[in-house]
Order: C-alpha cells, then structure tokens, then sequence
C-alpha cells in the first residue's frame, strides 16, 4: 500500500534554513501537501504541489518534487521561533472525490537561538 | 476560503459511555469527510472515510461498531465512539474536502478526547 516516511526530528538555528524531506511509494500521487500541526492544534496547510511540478515557492517556504525518486522537500527560509512545529508530508493518489491522504510520521522542527 | 468546524474540541468522559464528535462544512459543501485519529507524538492515521447518505468505508483494524460515523448531510458528518475505554483516549480530526479549488482538503482543529 501507499506509504509516507520522514525524519522524526530536525533541529536549526534561528535565521538558518530548514529543510525537511520526505518520500513516498505510490507513483499515482496526484497532489503533495505540507502541513503544519502547532502543539494541541489541527493541522494548517501550509503548501502543495502538483505532481507534474517540480518547485514551487511561496515567500520563505520553497517545495521540491522529484518524481522519479518520489522524493519531496520542504524547505523553510530564514527559520523563526514560530516556525517550531511538526510538519508533515502528505500525499492523494489519484485525483476523485473520496480520494484519502496519506501522512507521513511528521517532522518535529525545534529552533536553536 | 473553505472552513470546517470540528466540536466539541476537548471531551472528558467516563468509561463505557459513549461519545460523539460533529465536523462541519462551514462555507461548503462536503460529499466527503475523512476522520483521522492521532496518538501522542504519532501521525494521523485514517479511520474511515464518511460519504454522505451512505455508509462509510472504514479502514482495516478499525471497529465500525465502536466508531459509529454518519454522514446524513452534505456538511454534517459526526463520529460517535461507543462504550469508550481509556485506550480510545485520542486526538481525532477530521477533513473534507471543498467541491471548487484544486486541492481542496480542510482539516478541522481537532477533538482531544479523554476517558477515564
């Protein structure tokens, strides 16, 4: 079945830039997500992309796809204290209207002074 | 943009009475709804899928006897954990997605439920 991996944790330095990856197993994805669960909270979503993309930016936050590899990476520009988070991957298989997302186990993103 | 509205988001309750979780579509509507639950510390993992006017699809290993969904309007979907134990103590989410828009799934803020 369709499966989601990420790092546990990652760790960075107030300004630098943080990147999270994540892969993933089923070559029918539609649509990857990035979401952001802030702690006893939902989940915000914080991008997507479109499997036939390749990049996508908005403002500090950066998306990579490589297809081929199944590979996703979030990156986050100029790292702030607000940003301490888990983020997780997600991705939908083919596009229907009962089409279910799929997460990874999260990334817990922690922010050194 | 689409909002769904997930109550009560806290619930204490004691063991072997049972529970129930509403999820709405504020400014949408929503054929499907998803209900995810989330251990501490641990990613969300779908429990069922809740289509409107018909059954839910649940997902293997999950009770559909103990975790009742019902989905009888286009933006009311409600789970109701029966006969709740402390082992049913969990975040539960649930997401829909919105009819326009090309990604189109909201997540509600979640309902921390507690039995003791």
């Amino acid at each position: 079945g369709e499966d989601v991996e990420q790092s546990l944790f990652l760790s960075v330095r107030e300004g630098d830039s943080s990147v999270i990856n994540c892969t993933y197993t089923d070559s029918s994805s539609t649509y990857l997500y990035w979401y952001k669960q802030e702690p006893g909270a939902g989940l915000q979503l914080l991008t997507y992309i479109f499997s036939n993309m390749d990049m996508k930016q908005d403002q500090r936050l950066t998306v990579l796809l490589n297809k081929k590899d199944k590979h996703l990476s979030l990156r986050i520009a100029d790292t702030q204290t607000g940003d301490s988070a888990i983020y997780f991957c997600a991705e939908r298989g083919q596009d229907s209207s009962a089409s279910k997302i799929i997460f990874g186990s999260g990334t817990r993103l922690s922010i050194r002074p | 943009g689409a909002v769904v509205s997930q109550h009560p988001s806290w619930v204490i309750c004691k063991s072997g009475t049972s529970v129930k979780i509403e999820c709405r579509s504020l400014d949408f509507q929503a054929t499907t709804m998803f209900w995810y639950r989330q251990f501490p510390k641990q990613s969300l993992m779908l429990m069922a899928t809740s289509n409107e006017g018909s059954k839910a699809t649940y997902e293997q290993g999950v009770e559909k006897d103990k975790f009742l969904i019902n989905h009888a309007s286009l933006t009311l979907s409600t789970l109701t954990v029966t006969s709740a134990h402390p082992e049913d103590s969990s975040f539960y989410i649930c997401s829909a997605r919105a009819e326009t828009g090309a990604y189109g799934y909201t997540f509600g803020s979640g309902t921390r439920l507690t039995v003791v």
